[in-house]
């Protein structure tokens, strides 16, 4: 079964600094793997995601990841933080297979802290 | 373009009541599943459907029921609510183009708040 472990439940960033979120992955074949952001009181959005193409991902709100085979990781990255980065982001796993792809496995959960 | 809608947005039962959370698309997707979300655990699914008529069990399916007559609803029933069921629950829904394709993308309703005293 495909599994993710997101590395700190919560990480603390001064504006303009770069942000990095960790996670890794378990699984059996190659997967796919997601960030989505939950904002306050809101449902979660996609921020990006690896399908096998190209291993380094961008996403929307200057974010992007790279999939790295030889690590099992995704880690999310910004170069600058912004006041409006402060969310919870949780990285994703599922299979590309039938089955497999019924169940996306989310991990713990970052909360990201701007600091001023 | 309504998206995933979720109601309530908020309910308190006592322990033992019963209650259902509906969740409805308008996208025609055939795929729709539900999620809990709790402090420090992620978001974990309890149900999935694949269209009407199917549904299956995921990580977490003890206290809940679903069942899917349309493609656009999906309710989320709670036989006898417990403490244990204190939670944010999420419904999501996609799109099974191109074969069941795990690269779909979920949408996310914005959430039920369910407190159970």
């Amino acid at each position: 079964a495909q599994s993710v472990t997101q590395l700190g439940s919560h990480v603390s960033v001064s504006e303009g600094a770069l942000v990095l979120l960790r996670c890794n992955y378990s699984s059996s074949v190659p997967p796919y793997l997601f960030w989505y952001v939950q904002y306050p009181n809101q449902g979660l959005q996609l921020l990006l995601k690896y399908t096998s193409a190209a291993t380094l991902v961008k996403g929307i709100n200057g974010f992007e990841a790279e999939f790295k085979k030889s690590e099992t990781s995704f880690h999310l990255t910004k170069p600058s933080a912004h006041m409006s980065d402060a969310a919870e982001y949780f990285c994703a796993v599922t299979l590309p297979r039938i089955q497999g792809a019924q169940k996306l496995v989310f991990g713990q959960g970052t909360r990201l802290t701007i600091n001023p | 373009n309504a998206g995933v809608t979720q109601t309530p947005k908020f309910q308190v039962l006592k322990t033992g009541q019963s209650m259902t959370l509906q969740c409805a698309q308008d996208m025609n997707h055939e795929y729709m599943s539900w999620y809990r979300q709790d402090p420090g655990m992620g978001l974990r699914l309890i149900h999935y459907s694949v269209g009407a008529g199917i549904t299956d069990q995921g990580e977490v399916p003890n206290g809940y029921n679903v069942s899917r007559s349309t493609t656009e609803d999906f309710p989320l029933r709670l036989l006898s609510a417990a403490p244990s069921q204190t939670s944010v629950y999420f419904c999501a829904s996609r799109s099974t183009g191109g074969g069941f394709s795990g690269a779909n993308v979920l949408t996310f309703g914005a959430g039920s708040r369910l407190t159970v005293l």
